[in-house]
C-alpha cells in the first residue's frame, strides 16, 4: 500500500531536549516536505526537499533542521525545542516535482500527522 | 507567490451541491490551481487540480474563470463525510524549487 508514515504520532517533551520526527514514503517519490499546522494559521511549510541531498527552506524554517540522505526518508529535527513549536506536523511526498513548464502537476500524499507538545 | 483567498466557513445541506470559491488574482500563466481537503486533523487529501479548463473527477468538479483569477470547487451531492476544511492552493516556483503555500482554507459544514 502506498503511504507516508510518520513517527511518533504523539510526543510530549521538554524545552531544549533534542528530538527527531521521522518520515518515510514507499512510493519512490523525489519530493518531500514538512508542514506545521496551528489553529488559525492553516498549514505552513517548514522545509522541502527536491531529491536526495537537496533541501530548501519553506515559510517557517526557524528552529528546525532536515536531512535527506535517502530518497524514502526525510526526518525533521528540532535541536532545541521550545513551547512555540508545539504543533501538529505533517510530512508529505510527491513525484516528478520539476516539469519542463516549471509547474507542479503531481499531487502530494500526506502522512497521518505528529502531534507535538513542548513543555 | 500567488496567494489565495477563501471564505473562512460555509454551510451546505446534505444532498445539495457545495460550491466553494477561491480567489487567486495574482496567478501567473503556468501556475495550476489545486484543491485539497482535511478531515478533522488527518493529513490533507488531494481532490482535483486544473490550469485553464474545467475539470471533473469522481470527487468533484473544478470551474476556473476565463481570466483565471478565481475558481470554484463543486461537490455535486454533499454528504456528511464531506465536512472538512478545503484548501485552494496555487503551486509556485521559487528558483526552480517547489515551495507550497497553503492558506487557512474554508471550513465546510454539511448539515443533515
Amino acid at each position: 500500500e502506498a503511504q507516508v508514515t510518520q513517527n511518533p504520532r504523539y510526543l510530549i517533551t521538554v524545552t531544549g531536549k533534542k528530538l527527531t520526527v521521522t518520515c518515510s514514503q514507499n512510493m519512490n517519490h523525489e519530493y518531500m516536505s514538512w508542514y506545521r499546522q496551528d489553529p488559525g494559521l492553516g498549514l505552513r511549510q517548514i522545509y522541502y526537499s527536491m531529491n536526495v541531498e537537496v533541501t530548501d527552506k519553506g515559510d517557517v524554517p526557524e528552529g528546525y533542521k532536515v536531512s535527506r540522505k535517502e530518497k524514502r526518508n526525510f526526518p525533521l529535527i528540532l535541536e532545541s525545542p521550545s513551547p512555540n513549536q508545539t504543533s501538529l506536523y505533517f510530512c508529505a511526498s510527491s513525484s516528478n516535482p520539476h516539469l519542463p513548464t516549471g509547474s507542479f502537476q503531481e499531487t502530494q500524499y500526506f502522512g497521518p500527522g505528529t502531534r507535538l507538545l513542548v513543555l | 507567490d500567488a496567494k489565495t483567498t477563501q471564505p473562512p466557513s460555509m454551510d451546505c445541506a446534505e444532498g445539495r451541491a457545495a460550491n466553494l470559491p477561491c480567489n487567486h488574482s495574482t496567478i501567473s500563466g503556468n501556475e495550476y490551481v489545486y484543491w485539497y481537503r482535511q478531515i478533522h486533523s488527518q493529513g490533507p487529501q488531494y481532490i482535483i487540480h486544473g490550469l485553464k479548463n474545467n475539470e471533473t473527477n469522481e470527487m468533484a468538479s473544478l470551474i476556473i474563470t476565463e481570466d483565471r483569477k478565481s475558481s470554484t470547487l463543486i461537490l455535486p451531492h454533499a454528504t456528511l463525510r464531506d465536512t472538512a476544511v478545503y484548501y485552494c492552493i496555487v503551486r509556485v516556483n521559487s528558483g526552480g524549487y517547489q515551495k507550497v503555500t497553503f492558506g487557512t482554507g474554508t471550513k465546510l459544514q454539511v448539515i443533515p
